[in-house]
């Protein structure tokens, strides 16, 4: 049973436009979300965080958006360039330290 | 300054043979995690280190995995009797400990069994 679900395998978008990756989750005890960026033959690359007591978090063209009543995050990067083209991983925590990720959706930023 | 490092980045063996696979986690982490990503899929939890005891050991898929931290810093991730579906990229990461501390992913070791 998933409990990080990214429904979008992938998304294509062009340059300077605004990218909108989604993740949904079904784990309440889950209270920190992490979203992190993985080039092939990489390990992940963190990006951003925000933890259950916010609903938003901003760091330049990153903005991370966290709907609790829907179990609802997403992450949008605005705007895209081509080298954001990567998969990108959500991730959960909550009740202990382990990362539960899910599936990764892969952006392809087309110049 | 270094990030987490791994060791081997590729490694084939045939089915039934033992691997051990290294990981150096950033200086001063004390936390430090594994990771198993199949093709396809997110990555997902194996084992946590505190220090050099093991924190959590839930996500072992079976006896045949074991993971040490003898000193608290270098991890070494053990598979015995090797399976074509033990197959798989290995990550580790490291973190300062903290719920709310980041955890930082090695490039990972890249596990074929024949």
């Amino acid at each position: 049973d998933q409990q990080v679900k990214q429904n979008s395998p992938s998304l294509s978008v062009q340059e300077g436009r605004i990218s909108i990756l989604n993740c949904d989750y079904t784990n309440s005890m889950f209270d920190y979300f992490l979203w992190y960026k993985k080039y092939p033959a990489e390990g992940p690359t963190f990006l951003i965080s925000i933890s259950s007591i916010k609903d938003k978090n901003e760091d330049g063209r990153f903005t991370v958006f966290l709907n609790k009543s829907a179990k609802h995050l997403s992450l949008h990067i605005v705007p895209s360039q081509p080298g954001d083209s990567a998969v990108y991983f959500c991730a959960a925590r909550g009740g202990s330290e382990k990362l539960v990720f899910g599936k990764g959706t892969k952006l392809t930023v087309n110049p | 300054g270094a990030g987490v490092s791994q060791t081997p980045s590729n490694k084939v063996t045939e089915k039934g043979k033992y691997v051990e696979l290294r990981c150096d986690p950033i200086s001063g982490h004390t936390a430090l995690y594994w990771y198993r990503q199949s093709l396809g899929q997110g990555p997902e939890f194996l084992i946590y280190f505190q220090g050099t005891g093991a924190a959590d050991d839930s996500g072992l898929p079976n006896d045949r995995f074991f993971a040490v931290r003898p000193e608290g810093s270098v991890s070494t991730l053990k598979i015995q009797r090797t399976e074509r579906g033990d197959s798989a990229v290995y990550l580790c990461a490291s973190s300062s400990g903290g719920r709310s501390e980041t955890q930082y992913f090695g490039p990972g070791t890249r596990l074929l069994v024949l």
